[in-house]
């Protein structure tokens, strides 16, 4: 069975402390692998989409890496602003749904 | 202006009666979704639609209908509503072959 397994469920972190999420996923064949960014009570932002193992994204302080069975968004230097809920969802190939984990949630203190 | 548009934003309504969730979009894409989210849990998938004419079940359908109006607008419908269907409620899009999914800005439904 298809599953998506992110770590920690929450972290907390000092401005400027860098750190990585995991994202671990169980698939039959990886398609794609996305990161979104959601702040409480909105909508998810997208963020990254990942298509093989090695690949690398990266969009301001965030950067993202894939192997064949885990993806780190890494932070670097982390303000406050980066404080949000970060999803993490995986399609298969051949399939039409993609699958989210639980997200982690990150807290950066000033 | 926003690509994906939910309405209402906020909703309360009773145990038993039905409601709808609206959800329309500007992006031009064939594919949209559902999902439900509740508290510490991922998005759970309700219903999803590749063009006008295809709907299918997501993971949680019992309970909940749909109708694809056009390719811009999904409606999400609570044909009975009970109290274990409060949560947030999220409409996205996307488009072939890219995948990449869009979402609207969540409708919070409380059922009473």
């Amino acid at each position: 069975e298809d599953q998506v397994t992110q770590s920690p469920e929450a972290l907390r972190l000092q401005e400027g402390e860098s750190s990585s999420l995991n994202c671990s996923y169980t698939v039959s064949g990886l398609r794609g692998l996305f990161w979104y960014r959601q702040d409480p009570g909105k909508g998810p932002e997208f963020l990254f989409t990942l298509y093989s193992a090695g690949e690398e994204k990266e969009k301001e302080r965030l950067k993202a890496t894939l192997t064949k069975k885990e993806s780190f968004l890494h932070i670097t230097a982390p303000k406050p602003e980066d404080s949000a809920t970060y999803l993490c969802a995986v399609q298969a190939s051949g399939a039409s749904k993609i699958i989210f984990g639980s997200g982690t949630r990150l807290s950066i203190r000033p | 202006d926003a690509d994906v548009t939910q309405t209402p934003r906020n909703r309360i309504t009773k145990t038993g009666k039905r409601i709808m969730l609206e959800c329309s979009q500007t992006k031009g894409h064939d594919r949209m979704y559902w999902y439900r989210q509740d508290p510490g849990l991922g998005l759970q998938l309700i219903y999803y639609s590749f063009d006008v004419k295809d709907i299918n079940k997501g993971e949680i359908s019992d309970g909940y209908s749909v109708s694809r109006q056009a390719q811009a607008k999904f409606s999400l419908s609570l044909e009975s509503a009970i109290p274990n269907q409060t949560a947030l409620y999220f409409c996205a899009t996307s488009d072939f072959p890219e995948e990449t999914q869009y979402f609207g800005p969540g409708t919070r439904l409380l059922v009473l």
